[in-house]
């Protein structure tokens, strides 16, 4: 089955650790993307990525880093320079670049600053 | 600016009760898409429907239809008897063509169908 993995679902992470969370699609997509998503919030732009080795940042960047060295790949560590990163975390993927591309999600991971 | 407000915050209904999620976009592009999503209980969101901007056409899919109205920048919508199944948080979304595949995302929309 075609599909977006995400690892873990559930991630706890001390102060000032940096942490990177999994995001694996075989749907042969060249894009993907990171999203945050908070309580009583729309879903936020972190990072996308349009082809190998190639990502920009999205609204809220700061304190995130992704690579992209796969197609199929595309994890992002959440680093201690982010104060608030207690959050859902959505990792999505298209087919091409174009606005009317629909994105589709994986089952999320949910870090927890302890 | 791009924007997408979904006033309604939170919506409870009676099983087979009729309900209207609503979605309001802001753009300036001439070309742009809207999108519905349905986000349940396990976080995944699901794709429901995709709408151009030159398509005012309504849609109906099942007991899902879709009302798009570019005169009020609106693009709900409604479940007809609605099931436990239905019970998510719903995301309406909004991507422009300058901006490429870059969405907005509205903050969603919590349905709690009641048996």
């Amino acid at each position: 089955d075609g599909g977006i993995t995400q690892s873990p679902k559930y991630l706890f992470r001390k102060e000032g650790q940096n942490v990177t969370l999994s995001c694996e699609q075989n749907l042969n997509h060249d894009a993907m993307y990171w999203y945050r998503q908070d309580p009583g919030q729309g879903l936020r732009l972190i990072y996308y990525s349009q082809i190998v080795n190639d990502f920009q940042k999205g609204d809220i960047a700061e304190g995130y880093s992704v690579s992209r060295e796969k197609k199929e790949s595309f994890p992002l560590t959440v680093t201690s320079a982010q104060k608030n990163p207690t959050a859902f975390y959505l990792c999505a993927s298209s087919a091409g670049t174009s606005s009317y591309n629909e994105q589709f999600f994986g089952p999320g991971t949910r870090l927890t600053v302890l | 600016a791009q924007k997408v407000t979904q006033a309604q915050t939170e919506i409870s209904v009676v099983e087979k009760e009729d309900v209207t999620l609503d979605c309001v976009y802001e753009t300036r592009d001439t070309t742009y898409y809207l999108f519905w999503y349905k986000q349940p209980p396990s976080g995944e969101l699901v794709f429901l429907i995709r709408r151009n901007s030159f398509d005012e056409q309504n849609e109906i899919s099942g007991r899902y239809s879709w009302n798009f109205q570019k005169s009020t920048s609106s693009f709900n919508f409604t479940i007809t008897a609605s099931q436990v199944v239905d019970s998510a948080v719903y995301f309406c979304a909004l991507s422009e063509a300058s901006y490429g595949q870059n969405f907005v995302f509205g903050p969603g929309t919590r349905l709690s169908v009641l048996p």
